[in-house]
């Protein structure tokens, strides 16, 4: 699976939104693009995952760059509980290719 | 959605003593379990992946008869770390994957243990 690098850490003012970057410039075309998160002391959370598009739930929106080298994680209004570890993943989406590797992530502060 | 529950979330035992950990999908089948470790302010790294009822394949350098890892039905694994040492304390990790075109994780709580 590609490599991806994330900045070690942000802040976020609560409210604002929370622009979390992904470089992954070895991506293949089968490979999807993952965000995942992990709240202090708890298991990872699925957030949001893409190919190629754009890509919109409850939680978040992905941007990918036209190129796929990079991508973004939109939190659109950060509230003090998306305080997290924000992992970008990208692997084979298919079944049969279903390992993660986690690298160090982006731990995000949103601050009061 | 789905929901995957470990148990015990905390154990504390002593050097040389065994420790189960459970894990299990609640509302889904679960054809493949892994099993993740943390260390305080590192990533997660796999230890192993498990299929239901075969063996189970260990990352290298995960060493299988100290972490036993058992899938014997669609929703239940267990990992049991043997003879457990001050250095196996960690946060333990499960996750289930039951197929689909995508095969997504879905990850427990974690089960913090420690070894005294």
């Amino acid at each position: 699976d590609a490599k991806t690098t994330q900045p070690p850490s942000m802040d976020c003012a609560e409210g604002r939104a929370a622009n979390l970057p992904c470089n992954h410039s070895t991506i293949s075309g089968n490979e999807y693009v993952y965000w995942y998160r992990q709240i202090h002391s708890q298991g990872p959370q699925y957030i949001i995952h893409g190919l190629k598009n754009n890509e919109t739930n409850e939680m978040a929106s992905l941007i990918i760059t036209e190129d796929r080298k990079s991508s973004t994680l939109i939190l659109p209004h950060a509230t003090l509980r998306d305080t997290a570890v924000y992992y970008c993943i990208v692997r084979v989406g298919l079944a049969g290719a279903n390992n993660l590797f986690f690298g160090t992530g982006t731990r995000l502060t949103v601050i009061p | 959605g789905a929901v995957v529950s470990q148990h015990p979330s905390r154990v504390i035992c002593k050097s040389g003593t065994s420790v189960k950990i459970e894990c299990r999908s609640l509302d889904f089948q679960a054809t493949t379990m892994f099993w993740y470790r943390q260390f305080p302010k590192q990533s997660l790294m796999l230890m192993a992946t498990s299929n239901e009822g075969s063996k189970a394949t260990y990352e290298q350098g995960v060493e299988k008869d100290k972490f036993l890892i058992n899938h014997a039905s669609l929703t239940l694994s267990t990992l049991t770390v043997t003879s457990a040492h001050p250095e196996d304390s960690s946060f333990y990790i499960c996750s289930a994957s039951g197929g689909g075109l995508f095969n997504e994780q879905f990850f427990g709580p974690g089960t913090r243990l420690t070894v005294l």
